[in-house]
């Protein structure tokens, strides 16, 4: 059963710093992995797609990267700003069968300090 | 273009009642998705409909939920006989045609069982 887990749960830093989120999944076989901000009160908002055959996407400030050898991906938020504060989700789907499903991680809560 | 809407955006119901959750995907997306949010529970797939096929109901948690997606577009979620537990945000998704691809999620609505 693939379970994902994301660390730290909850990150508090000041605006300009660089910051990593991390999401680890137990089971390799994954066809993509996700990345979301969800803001409170709304719904998810997708940032950035990682297919099981790349090792990394770039959208403006935001880059991901995926090991998938060893159940890895992270998230860098590069000059971070207080616009950044959000709970990101990490979400793997599995590969093969007829299951379709997204299986998320807990998220980390950030707070970007002004 | 618009994006997915979900209606109500807030639910409140008392134990016992029955609720319908309506959902209004993506003009063209094929693909459609409930999640529940639960506070300490994270994020968890329920249903997925895929144009005419037979839904993926592996998500369901009681006999008590159920869900129907009328002309390949708009979904509605049912839970009967609300209970307490069923207190949580329920997320709808869209995808264009396949679950590999970028999941589109609606502001979600927010039920809380009395």
């Amino acid at each position: 059963k693939q379970e994902v887990t994301q660390i730290p749960a909850a990150l508090s830093v000041p605006e300009g710093e660089n910051l990593v989120l991390n999401c680890s999944f137990t089971d390799s076989a994954i066809y993509n992995l996700q990345w979301f901000r969800q803001d409170p009160g709304k719904g998810l908002t997708s940032l950035l797609l990682i297919q099981s055959s790349q090792r990394e996407q770039t959208s403006g400030r935001l880059n991901a990267s995926l090991d998938k050898s060893s159940g890895r991906s992270t998230l860098y938020i590069a000059a971070s700003q207080p616009g950044d504060s959000a709970t990101y989700l990490c979400a793997v789907l599995n590969y093969g069968g007829a299951t379709n499903k997204l299986i998320f991680g807990t998220g980390t809560l950030l707070a970007v300090q002004p | 273009g618009a994006g997915v809407s979900q209606s109500p955006s807030n639910k409140v119901t008392e134990k016992g009642k029955d609720v319908e959750l309506r959902c209004d995907p993506i003009s063209g997306h094929t693909a459609l998705y409930w999640y529940r949010q639960s506070l300490g529970q994270g994020l968890e797939f329920l249903i997925y409909f895929q144009g005419n096929s037979a839904p993926d109901k592996s998500g369901l948690p009681s006999d008590r939920f159920s869900a129907e997606r009328t002309g390949g577009s708009v979904s509605t979620l049912t839970i009967q006989r609300t209970q307490q537990e069923d207190s949580a945000v329920y997320l709808c998704a869209s995808s264009p045609y396949r679950a590999e691809e970028t999941q589109y999620f609606g502001p979600g609505t927010r039920l809380l069982v009395l």
